[in-house]
């Protein structure tokens, strides 16, 4: 385990559906960050938060919303999502945003029907 | 740009052959090169990473080769064994810049 987990490890929501992702990190790391990964495709990161801060949001739709209540803890909101939003999305954590290693969560496989 | 070009998309290897994946970048500016190895159903976890100071850089049986002027790096793994069977990720990004850029990922299969 690296330390990351998160919940649930699947899930399938129809389009008008709201649901959450949740990232708990243990490591007392103060950076977390949600990825997309799609098959065949490079991983894309979503959105960065640094020190409960948001860094980053890489051209995400307005569908997808993070929020980050503290350091260890990072939420996905999504809603009326597209069936090309079917991917699994990662959380990870560093110590500190862009310089030290990131760890890696299992990934939420998410389907959108 | 911002593109890491990996090859193969696929690899198979005999138990104890060399397994090598080559990554190609655009953007001058990178200057740190994680390779990133991820089991089905587990997140992608750093394997060995190198900076542009170095032509190589090895940790055990995984080797990173860098070539600066060509742009390019490559994973070498030694002696290859099952348990290696994994996804292999290439990424580049500038130290400090939380963006990394990722490749597409080989499907690296170890046959016995």
């Amino acid at each position: 385990e690296t330390g990351v987990t998160q919940t649930p490890r699947h899930l399938v929501m129809g389009m008008t559906n709201k649901k959450s992702l949740k990232c708990e990190q243990h490591l007392g790391h103060n950076a977390m960050y949600w990825y997309k990964q799609s098959a065949k495709k490079p991983l894309e990161l979503m959105f960065v938060y640094n020190f409960k801060e948001q860094t980053e949001n890489n051209s995400v739709p307005s569908r997808f919303s993070p929020e980050c209540p503290n350091s260890s803890h990072l939420f996905l909101h999504l809603h009326t999502l597209q069936p090309e939003d079917s991917a699994l999305y990662l959380c990870a954590s560093s110590q500190v945003a862009g310089i030290t290693e990131a760890f890696f969560g299992q990934g939420t496989r998410l389907t959108v029907v | 740009q911002q593109q890491v070009k990996q090859s193969p998309q696929s690899l198979i290897v005999q138990k104890g052959g060399i397994s090598i994946i080559n990554c190609a970048y655009e953007n001058t500016a990178f200057d740190y090169f994680p390779w990133y190895q991820q089991f089905p159903g587990k997140g992608p976890a750093l394997l060995i990473a190198i900076r542009p100071d170095v032509s190589e850089k090895k940790e055990g049986r995984f080797t990173i080769s860098f070539n600066k002027s060509a742009k390019q790096f490559s994973l070498h793994i030694m002696d290859s064994q099952p348990g290696d069977s994994a996804t292999y990720f290439c990424a580049a990004s500038h130290f400090g810049n939380e963006k990394l850029t990722f490749g597409t990922g080989t499907r690296l299969t170890i046959i016995p």
